[in-house]
Parts: structure tokens; sequence; C-alpha cells
């Protein structure tokens, strides 16, 4: 099983603040996921990635494929980037399966 | 346009009871997974369908669970005998085939079993 490990577990952030999320994954990957979940509980997929960086809106996120390292940046935080911001990696025995990071609970004040 | 579909949003059930839950995924999307989130434990993979293969089951914590997928399209998830340990969220999600997909996600089945 392919463990994934994210920190910090919790953040609080002023509003303007940048955000750094950080995922490290046990086992080499073709691609890992960005998740985020709001308090209602729906999983929107941010991104999906297999090298180098990506780019949406004031969200970056980018990964090292060699050191089994991702990270997932947040420019001009505002409060409604409030979220469980969740990494996941296929699971290595089921092929395309996601194993999942516990998330980091990002809390974004006014 | 529609997204993944799933029912009931919630349900409340005695231990011992069997349910049902179901997904109806994305039109043309060929790979469904059905994933579990409990409260302390994150999100864990219970079972993948893609297309007419048969599924990844390796994820099913006990032989209480099962779930098909009728016509490649909808899929049930049914727990026999519940115990309390099935309280959850039930995630179900799909993505256009196998290989490295984006998943969508629904909404959940809350599970309470009492």
């Amino acid at each position: 099983k392919n463990e994934v490990e994210q920190s910090p577990q919790n953040l609080t952030a002023q509003e303007g603040e940048f955000i750094t999320i950080n995922c490290s994954y046990s086992v080499g990957i073709s691609a890992l996921h960005w998740l985020q979940q709001h308090p209602g509980g729906g999983i929107v997929s941010l991104f999906m990635l297999s090298s180098g960086k990506k780019k949406h809106g004031r969200l970056i996120a980018t990964i090292n494929i060699q050191e089994k390292h991702s990270s997932l940046h947040i420019t001009a935080s505002h409060p409604r980037d409030s979220a469980v911001y969740i990494c996941a990696v296929p699971n290595s025995n089921s092929g395309y399966a996601l194993n999942f990071g516990k998330g980091t609970s990002l809390l974004v004040t006014p | 346009g529609a997204g993944v579909s799933q029912s009931p949003s919630n349900k409340v059930t005695e231990k011992g009871k069997d349910v049902e839950l179901r997904c109806d995924p994305i039109s043309g999307h060929t790979a469904l997974y059905w994933y579990r989130q409990s409260l302390g434990q994150g999100l864990e993979f219970l079972i993948y369908f893609q297309g007419n293969s048969a599924p990844d089951k390796s994820g099913l914590p006990s032989d209480r669970f099962s779930a098909e997928r009728t016509g490649g399209s909808v899929s049930t998830l049914t727990i026999q005998r519940t115990q309390q340990e099935d309280s959850a969220v039930y995630l179900c999600a799909s993505s256009l085939g196998p290989g490295d997909q984006p998943q969508h996600f629904g909404d959940g089945t809350r599970l309470s079993i009492l």
C-alpha cells in the first residue's frame, strides 16, 4: 500500500497569506491528486499531476517524482478557501483506486 | 451537467439490518469507485469497477460488504448484518476510464448504525 503523509494537519492563516501544504508518499506513482473537501462534505478534484507544476487561478500544485513529494500552494488566500485539502495517490495494489492522506484542515480568517 | 448521484443522502438503521447504497455515475464514465470516510480514519478505498472487467474488491473490510454494477452504469453497495463500526460516509466516484484520470465524487451517503 502506498502510504501518504500530509503536513500540516491543521493550518490557520489570515486572509491574503501565502499557504503551502505538503504531501509525501512511499511508492513511485504515475500521478498524484489534490482534492478539496468543503464543510458540507462534497469532494472536488483540484489537480491531477504527474510532473512539474500546474496552476489554476490562485492554486498551484508542484510535484517532485524523484523525491516522492508534492506541494499545494494557495496565493492571496481568502476565507472561501477554508476547507480540507487531501492528497491522494494510486493504490499500488489496485491500479487507479486512490490512497488518501489524512487531509489538511485550512481555516482562513478575514 | 449531471454529476455523480448517490442515494440515499442519509441512512439510519439498526445494528444487524442490511443496507443498500446506490451510485449513479457520470454518463460515459467507465470507472467507478467506492470509498468510505470514517470519523478519525480518513478516506479508504473499498471497491473498483472498470468496464466489464471483474471488480477489484481488495478494499472491502469483510465479507458482509459486497457491490455490483449493472450494465456498466449504476452501482449498489450492500452491507449485510450492519455493525456500529460500519457507520461512516460512503462516497462514490467515477472517471472517464482506466489510467490516471480525475475522479468525480458524489456527495456521499451518511450511514448511521444505532
